[in-house]
């Protein structure tokens, strides 16, 4: 069973740069498992603010974008905000119709 | 103005089947490259994808659930359904319906998610 890793916490100051990443279980992560990204607050709907790799959606900011980074999708956050505090999960196309969510990382910004 | 709305039971007994509703509102199932996908969430625990039906009626599912799960569509009535077999309290979640229309792992639109809890 296909396994999409993050890390399972963050902290930042505000004003700081992280990066998040999302790796698979059975090899490195390519354009081709579109990765994209998601933003969750307690009890809201995901948010999406990458698709395909590093496309922003509609409204986000570009504080916010993503990228490949070695083996595995990445996004960064520059000036962290203190409304940034969120899950952020990841999602990959893992092949035959089948998308796999990631473990999800709770971002601190402090 | 595109909306989805999941509906259905929101307290099961274990080993009984679970059968939700997604109703789509401002765009077609039958439309191109339309996908709509189902996604659960347990209490305090990470998003989880279950299933995806397509506007061909291709049928995909997640590996560890595939044996109890099933997806469907009425397109005249332009909803799509997820049937979830020998439910156990593991399988409370707020479950989501969401579509992709471009990318497939861009879920444009969700619904508002609704809570599923399985109790006797």
């Amino acid at each position: 069973q296909t396994v999409v890793t993050q890390e399972p916490s963050f902290s930042v100051s505000p004003g700081g740069t992280l990066t998040l990443t999302c790796g698979l279980s059975s090899g490195s992560v390519s354009t081709s498992n579109y990765p994209s990204w998601y933003q969750q607050t307690p009890g809201q709907t995901p948010r999406t603010l990458i698709y395909g790799t590093n496309t922003r959606s509609s409204g986000v900011p570009d504080r916010f974008s993503g990228s490949i980074l070695g083996n595995t999708a990445a996004l960064t956050i520059t000036g962290a905000q203190a409304d940034d505090e969120s899950d952020y999960y990841c999602i990959l196309y893992v092949g035959s119709g089948i998308s796999v969510f990631g473990t999800g990382t709770k971002v601190t910004v402090l | 103005q595109v909306t989805l709305k999941e509906s259905g039971p929101a307290l099961v007994k274990p080993t009984q089947t679970l059968t939700l509703t997604c109703t789509l509102s401002g765009f077609s199932l039958s439309s191109d490259g339309m996908r709509i996908h189902w996604i659960r969430q347990p209490p305090g625990k990470p998003l989880e994808w279950l299933a995806r039906i397509d506007r061909d009626d291709d049928k995909f599912y997640s590996t560890s659930l595939k044996t109890r799960l099933t997806v469907s569509k009425d397109t005249s009535k332009n909803q799509v359904f997820l049937s979830l077999t020998n439910v156990d309290p593991v399988d409370t979640a707020t479950y989501y319906c969401a579509r992709t229309a471009t990318t497939v792992t861009y879920l444009d639109y969700w619904g508002q998610g609704m809570l599923v809890t399985v109790s006797s």
